[in-house]
């Protein structure tokens, strides 16, 4: 149980367009979706927190403008990188958490922008 | 707010060795506390978990973590390694108060396990 899956699990794009990451939590509803970004070698860097409904929040330093996130149902969150550009490279991974504490992480994405 | 502190960034061990992963936090309120695996390229896996009761928390795979509120720790530890667990590990908390519940992790230790 409490999977989560990402799609696709890489992609490459040319500079100046935009990319869509999708997230579904598939046995879980998730009240709560997370977007995670990780440079190699380091830790998880929290872009933005989207709940069903509603607008995401993102952390300081996040563009909401070009990382559009949106929570349209209960299993799925998307992550739209727009006009994306080589500093966009990175692996992009969601959670989501179906209660309060608890948070099931998808495979991630690895996103090359060229 | 809260702070995680992993205090190796890698840890070279050899196969069948016991090892210990360190995870100190601070924060001012109680919080939950989470150790997660991540295998390259992939995401990240729940690995144990400590949330009430017992301070001694098991994972199916031979890992064991304790909580010690004292030293505001919850090392992660395994009495003997195997190849398949070289891996970069995370330790992660979050507040139980707050409203928020956002988890904050730590850097991360890789754990290397030579033959």
């Amino acid at each position: 149980g409490a999977v989560v899956s990402q799609h696709p699990s890489w992609v490459i794009c040319k500079s100046g367009t935009s990319v869509k990451i999708e997230c579904r939590s598939l046995d879980f509803q998730a009240t709560t979706m997370f977007w995670y970004r990780q440079f190699p070698k380091q830790s998880l860097m929290l872009m933005a927190t989207s709940n069903e409904g509603s607008k995401a929040t993102y952390e300081q330093g996040v563009e909401k403008d070009k990382f559009l996130i949106n929570h349209a149902s209960l299993t799925l969150s998307t992550l739209t990188v727009t006009s994306a550009h080589p500093e966009d490279s990175s692996f992009y991974i969601c959670s989501a958490r179906p209660g309060t504490y608890e948070q099931y992480f998808g495979p991630g994405t690895r996103l090359t922008v060229t | 707010a809260q702070s995680v502190t992993q205090l190796d960034s890698q840890v070279p061990v050899f196969e069948e060795a016991p090892v210990e992963l360190r995870c100190n936090y601070s924060s001012s309120v109680s919080v939950y506390l989470f150790w997660y695996v991540q295998y390259p390229n992939q995401g990240l896996q729940l690995l144990l978990k400590y949330l009430s009761g017992s301070t001694l928390v098991e994972s199916i795979n031979g890992f064991e973590a304790e909580f010690n509120k004292s030293q505001t720790s919850f090392h992660l530890r395994k009495p003997s390694v195997h190849i398949s667990d070289t891996a970069e590990y995370f330790c992660a908390v979050t507040p139980i108060a707050g409203g928020s519940y956002i988890p904050t992790f730590g850097r991360g230790t890789s754990l290397i396990v030579h033959p």
